[in-house]
């Protein structure tokens, strides 16, 4: 079946724009997660969804950062006001629940000029 | 809330050789943990995973894990690297809020 999927894969855009990032889950996937994972370093967790509400919020590096989940499915991540250091790759992921793995989208690839 | 620490940054091995990537949790409660791997320009595959039960773990590309409670560890072993085993590998710790926390992950080199 489809796995999880992202888009854009990349995206360039000038520092202070907005960006929407779009994840779609597997299909079924109660749990949903956004990573960022910036050059040469690991995963730094940013929110997750159980169902369409976010129990923990404390992730997200700054109030420009936010993340809707509607319907229980799609997943948009919106960065207002980008600033160079938001440059890295976001990954999206979903799973049953915690006792079951996590399978991840491909990343979009985002650079702040 | 739960954290995972992986000490090696950067591991070189030559090929045939053995390897022990380590991993170490603080986590109140017994938890779920996980080791992933990302080879270069690809997506995070599931290695193995633990939640209860017997405590060495068998996963995938004959990698396992001991999970060792007095420790608060969980390493990753391989008994003889191949060189497509070069890559990053992630450990990860989810709690009972369905919150998983990664390590910052060790890169793997293998040497011909």
């Amino acid at each position: 079946g489809a796995g999880v999927s992202q888009s854009p894969s990349n995206k360039v855009t000038e520092k202070g724009k907005d960006v929407e990032l779009r994840c779609d889950p597997i299909s079924g996937h109660t749990a949903l997660y956004w990573y960022r994972q910036s050059l040469g370093q690991g995963l730094e967790f940013l929110i997750y969804f159980q169902g369409n509400s976010a129990p923990d919020k404390s992730g997200l590096p700054s109030d420009r950062f936010s993340a809707e989940r509607t319907g229980g499915s799609v997943s948009t991540l919106t960065i207002q006001r980008t600033q160079q250091e938001d440059s890295a790759v976001y990954l999206c992921a979903s799973s049953l629940g915690r006792d079951h793995e996590q399978y991840f989208g491909p990343g979009t690839r985002l650079t702040v000029t | 809330a739960q954290s995972v620490t992986q000490p090696d940054i950067h591991i070189t091995v030559s090929e045939g050789a053995s390897l022990e990537l380590r991993c170490n949790y603080s986590y109140g409660a017994t938890p779920y943990l996980f080791w992933y791997v990302q080879s270069p320009g690809q997506g995070l595959q599931l290695l193995l995973k633990y939640f209860s039960g017997d405590t060495l773990v068998q996963g995938i590309k004959g990698f396992e894990a001991e999970f060792k409670r007095s420790q608060s560890s969980f390493n990753l072993r391989k008994p003889s690297v191949h060189w497509s085993d070069a890559a990053e590998y992630f450990c990860a710790v989810a709690a009972n809020n369905n919150d998983m926390r990664f390590g910052a992950g060790t890169r793997l080199t293998v040497k011909p």
